[in-house]
């Protein structure tokens, strides 16, 4: 069964430095979201991508984060500088445009940031 | 989006229905009621959904009320897999998904 593709696993930094996480969706997905979970919390959206168009990043914020999905298929989070904050997991789901499974987000493992 | 209240954490026992509810008292007439789980150090798990009729799969059971205002996710038979956090969102399609605090589900042998 094809799975939503995230690396690393964990990442460990120290505030100041800058970090980036990678996500490879599913065969086909347009839609890619990326989310950040703080510990006890459910997730928050932070971007949309449909393609590789930023359909949503209105809680991105933008003044540390960037996204990005150049040709349409994988994406990369950039943080810069990390702060403390930003210890978290950090989720990517995609979902397909058409069809019954476009109701259906589908998740990868995450990274788990810890920031020093 | 419409907000969800459900309980913090609920246990159940292996083997038995597990019962998990959610109300949505201010929900529209074009948003779904959607379950994912989230399974310690995973990422969360779609489950179901629905809009006003009943579902099952082979997951789970939704049970929906005739108002909309509330919800009831039925797990039939709980294992101890089953052990997780569960969260109700309700969203129109093209609206993003957001997600509370959800219940956290225990089963006990």
């Amino acid at each position: 069964e094809a799975e939503v593709a995230q690396s690393p696993r964990y990442k460990i930094t120290e505030k100041s430095q800058a970090v980036a996480f990678w996500c490879d969706p599913i065969s086909g997905h347009a839609t890619l979201y990326w989310y950040r979970q703080i510990l006890g919390q459910g997730p928050e959206l932070l971007v949309q991508f449909q393609d590789e168009s930023v359909v949503d990043d209105s809680q991105l914020p933008k003044d540390r984060f960037s996204a990005e999905r150049l040709k349409g298929v994988d994406s990369t989070l950039k943080i810069q500088p990390a702060e403390l904050g930003d210890s978290a997991m950090y989720l990517c789901a995609s979902s397909p445009v058409g069809g019954r499974a476009r109701n259906e987000q589908f998740f990868g493992p995450g990274t788990r940031l810890t920031v020093l | 989006d419409a907000k969800t209240t459900q309980p913090p954490s609920m246990d159940c026992a292996e083997g038995r229905a597990a019962n998990l509810p959610c109300n949505h008292s201010t929900i529209s007439g074009n948003e779904y009621v959607y379950w994912y789980r989230q399974i310690h150090s995973q990422g969360p798990q779609y489950i179901i959904h629905g809009l006003k009729n009943n579902e099952t799969n082979e997951m789970a059971s939704l049970i929906i009320t005739e108002d909309r205002k509330s919800s009831t996710l039925i797990l039939p038979h709980a294992t101890l897999r089953d052990t997780a956090v569960y969260y109700c969102i309700v969203r129109s399609v093209n609206n993003d998904m957001r997600f509370g605090a959800g219940t956290r589900l225990t089963v006990k042998p």
